[in-house]
């Protein structure tokens, strides 16, 4: 199993620009989530998903939105990137919403300028 | 609302010491607790995961505890190596979907 993959690795975006982030797992699970990791913040939920078809709001929510058409794949979507949103993004995906352990994606390193 | 804390931010040791590392929360009403470890510029490994109704669970070198009713959870690594050296991240579930994750031990394993 790869696990959870993400890419790309690194982006850096100018200000307005969209993106994509992808996310993927092969294990099967249910849920998926967002995080984003900052400096003196720790790892906050942006967004999450329960199923294929189903999606959350997390934390973090606003300037992204998310869509869960697969139970392999959820991308994050950056509608108009901000400085704000530079940061560090993680997938991770667990079995379901119960008390299952949680595996993380390698990440991406987003700079927007 | 859940808060997750870690004490100490950071802490360097010789190899060689066991050495604990402690995690807080202020809602004893978890579903689990999962200890993690991340190192520099890369993505979070999962070290254990202690469900609600487990006192303890071991991997190794790695023994973590968790005592619910007081709100706390420790790491306890034996023997720590070089190898070691890493941030390690404590994170609860509460009924819902998030994880609560507190901000971090670095720690550091000096030869």
């Amino acid at each position: 199993n790869a696990g959870v993959t993400q890419t790309p690795k690194f982006q850096v975006l100018k200000t307005g620009q969209s993106m994509t982030l992808q996310c993927a797992q092969d294990m099967n699970h249910e849920y998926m989530s967002w995080y984003r990791q900052d400096p003196g913040m720790g790892l906050r939920l942006i967004h999450y998903s329960v199923g294929a078809g189903i999606t959350d709001q997390g934390e973090v929510p606003n300037g992204y939105n998310v869509s869960r058409s697969t139970t392999e794949d959820f991308p994050l979507r950056l509608l108009s990137a901000a400085p704000s949103q530079t940061s560090v993004y993680f997938c991770a995906s667990r079995k379901g919403t119960g008390g299952y352990e949680q595996y993380f994606g390698p990440g991406t390193r987003l700079t927007v300028t | 609302k859940q808060e997750v804390t870690q004490i100490p931010a950071a802490l360097s040791v010789p190899e060689g010491e066991n050495l604990v590392l402690n995690c807080s929360f202020t809602d004893s009403a978890i579903y689990n607790l999962q200890w993690f470890r991340q190192d520099p510029g890369k993505g979070l490994t999962s070290l254990l995961l202690i469900q609600s109704s487990q006192r303890e669970q071991t991997s190794g070198r790695l023994n973590a505890s968790l005592d619910k009713s007081s709100g706390r959870s420790t790491l306890y690594i034996a023997a720590s190596q070089p190898g070691d050296s890493a941030t390690y991240l404590c994170a609860v579930k509460n009924a819902g979907n998030m994880l609560t994750f507190g901000g971090g031990t670095r720690l550091m394993v000096k030869p």
